[in-house]
Order: structure tokens, then C-alpha cells, then sequence
């Protein structure tokens, strides 16, 4: 089974701190993408990663960084973070071929800025 | 612009019976769509999908059927059961994007015993 680990499943932090929130999958995938999910608006896509050093923004970048050094592993990071960033934060990775176009996500990470 | 809409934000079925959740989409270029079940807490996790050169597929409860020319697909699950009480998303994966799914916002079913 495909693994998505996120670091943290609560975080509470105050409004500039710098936010890391951390995932890695176990599967090897190419693929990793960080979401945002809030009530009302479903998923959306923040930035996703094809490989490693790679990097192109989804539909709302805005406030936001991410990393990907190794293959596994996919940060997303918030440089400042602000009250309007209070979510709850979804890894998704997807594997090669015909399988990419399935993706597999972590448990989620729900941030509270303060 | 939403392309992927649910516009049914919840259903409630009793348990035995058929839940049917729909899903519309504006964009021509998308070819491939999935559902996902989302329990609180937890990830959404893949349940079933279809390629937009077939019509319907089916496994086990679960059967999506997909509406070209309408622009429409649904999940049927059949029987329900409790524990299929959750948050579906339907999302859509455009024609070479080769990576990035768009969602719905989700329907909430709640199968009653």
C-alpha cells in the first residue's frame, strides 16, 4: 500500500511565524502535490512537484513556497503565515504511467494561525 | 470559474437503498475522472474511476457512469451501508496536464440504519 506521511496532524501557530509542514511517501512516486482543503470550497490545489528540484503552482500559490531536495519528500512552506491560512493541509503523490493519474494522500495536517 | 460541480452539497439515504451523487464539469479537455470518499480526519482515500472512451465501470457497490455529451458522470453505490457515510469528491484530469486534478467542493452521504 502507498504510504503519505504528514509530519504533523495538529499545528498552532501565530500569525508571521515561518510554517514548515512536511510530507513523505514511501512508494517512490514522481509526483507530490499540497492542497488546501476548506469548507465549502473543496480541494485546491496549492503546488505540485514532477520531480525533484521541480516545482509549478496550482490555483492558489499565493503566500506559499515549497521544497522537494529528495524524491520523497515534499514541504510546503508558508514564509508568513497570516489568520486566511487556517486549513487543513493534504499531501497527495502519484506514481508513473497510467498510475499518475491516481493520487494517494496523507491524513492531513490542520493548521491554526493565530 | 468552478469546472467540477457538485451541486448537491448533501444526501441522505437509508441503509440497503441506492445513493446516487453527481457530478457536472464545463471543461471539453478533460478525459479522465475519479471519485474519492474523505472520512473526518482523514485523507481522501480513491475509490473508483473512468477514462472518458468508456461510458461506465464498475466495481464491487460502487459503478460510475459517464455522461459525455451531457457533461455529467455519478457514483452509484448499491446497497448503501453505514459505513459509506462520508464526504465524496469527484475530480477531473484535463488531456496532457498529466498531473493536476481538479475537485468538486464534495457531497456529504449519510446512510441512516
Amino acid at each position: 500500500d502507498v504510504k503519505v506521511t504528514q509530519s504533523s496532524r495538529y499545528l498552532v501557530k501565530r500569525t508571521g511565524e515561518k510554517v514548515f509542514l512536511e510530507c513523505v511517501q514511501d512508494m517512490d512516486h514522481e509526483n507530490m502535490f499540497w492542497y488546501r482543503q476548506d469548507p465549502g470550497l473543496g480541494l485546491r490545489l496549492i503546488y505540485f512537484s514532477y520531480d525533484v528540484k521541480m516545482k509549478e503552482k496550482g490555483d492558489i500559490p499565493e503566500g506559499y513556497s515549497v521544497s522537494r531536495e529528495k524524491k520523497e519528500r515534499f514541504s510546503l512552506i508558508l514564509e508568513s503565515a497570516s489568520t486566511n491560512q487556517t486549513s487543513m493541509y493534504l499531501c497527495a503523490s502519484s506514481g508513473p504511467g497510467e498510475a499518475k493519474n491516481i493520487q494517494y494522500f496523507g491524513a492531513g495536517t490542520r493548521l491554526s494561525v493565530l | 470559474d468552478q469546472q467540477v460541480k457538485q451541486n448537491s452539497p448533501s444526501l441522505s439515504v437509508q441503509e440497503g437503498r441506492i445513493s446516487i451523487l453527481n457530478c457536472d464539469y464545463t471543461n471539453s479537455m478533460f478525459d479522465y475522472f475519479l471519485w474519492y470518499k474523505k472520512y473526518p480526519a482523514e485523507g481522501p482515500t480513491f475509490l473508483i474511476s473512468i477514462s472518458s472512451i468508456k461510458d461506465k465501470n464498475e466495481d464491487g457497490r460502487f459503478t460510475v457512469f459517464l455522461n459525455k455529451s451531457a457533461k455529467h458522470l455519478s457514483l452509484h453505490i448499491v446497497p448503501s451501508q453505514p459505513g459509506d457515510s462520508a464526504v465524496y469528491f469527484c475530480a477531473a484530469r484535463e488531456s496532457g496536464s498529466n498531473y493536476k486534478l481538479t475537485f468538486g467542493k464534495g457531497t456529504l452521504l449519510t446512510v441512516n440504519p
